[in-house]
């Protein structure tokens, strides 16, 4: 296993247009969560997947934006009529939870999106 | 409230040990971590402590706890210039889904030679 995969790595769109993110996460990892970070901040928090289960969503997270995780696995973050404030980078993490017990999270690399 | 707050910049010199501080609002987390992020890298954890631990040592890092202020401290140890980075300091926020991260802003690191 390779890690946490994220694709496209940069992704430059005009105003207005649809951008869809895609995340595989390490195959045995049941949380998957979302983050957003613009320069100089920390990640913020998105949403996450317990599963295919999307258990919280982040405030932050406007009608335009829209995850899933049909089967447990793989991702998908769709940005719906892009703005120039969505511009960031998107970063994906996953984690194994079970029970109480709460393994390490670990990070893709980031989808950038740049907004014009 | 769920906050995490740290300094945005940190200056050591070569050889010198490096503190960053950072203080959290979350008085039922449980883990508390610190992550590392290299210019265009993603995140790395570099250590986390449990919060019934007071401090965690692990090589050039220490990190201490003190629960009742919460406050987390990362201590490097003689700094290099492989540990230039942003540092961020994350907290577990347990609520009814449980088990969201939630990170400072990042300390940007710099070693002067």
């Amino acid at each position: 296993d390779t890690g946490v995969s994220q694709n496209p790595r940069h992704k430059i769109t005009k105003r207005g247009q649809n951008v869809t993110f895609r995340c595989d996460p390490i195959s045995e990892h049941n949380r998957l969560y979302w983050y957003r970070q613009t320069l100089g901040q920390g990640p913020e928090f998105l949403t996450y997947f317990q599963n295919e289960a999307q258990l919280e969503k982040s405030r932050l997270l406007s009608d335009r934006f829209s995850a899933e995780r049909p089967k447990g696995s793989f991702s998908t973050l769709e940005i719906q009529r892009t703005e120039q404030g969505d511009s960031a980078m998107y970063l994906c993490a996953s984690r194994q939870q079970s029970g109480t017990l709460t393994g390490e999270l670990f990070f893709g690399e980031g989808s950038r999106l740049t907004v014009l | 409230g769920e906050d995490v707050e740290q300094s945005l910049f940190l200056s050591v010199r070569e050889g010198d040990s490096s503190v960053i501080n950072c203080t959290y609002t979350d008085s039922s987390s449980t883990y508390l971590y610190w992550y590392k992020q290299e210019p265009g890298a993603g995140l790395q954890l570099l250590t986390y402590i449990f919060s019934n631990m007071d401090m965690k040592q692990d090589q050039r890092l220490t990190v201490l706890l003190n629960k009742k202020d919460k406050h987390l401290s990362l201590r490097i140890a003689d700094t290099q210039t492989v540990d230039s980075a942003i540092y961020f300091c994350a907290e577990t926020i347990l609520n009814s889904s449980a088990s969201k991260i939630i990170f400072g802003s990042g300390t940007r690191l710099s070693i002067r030679p």
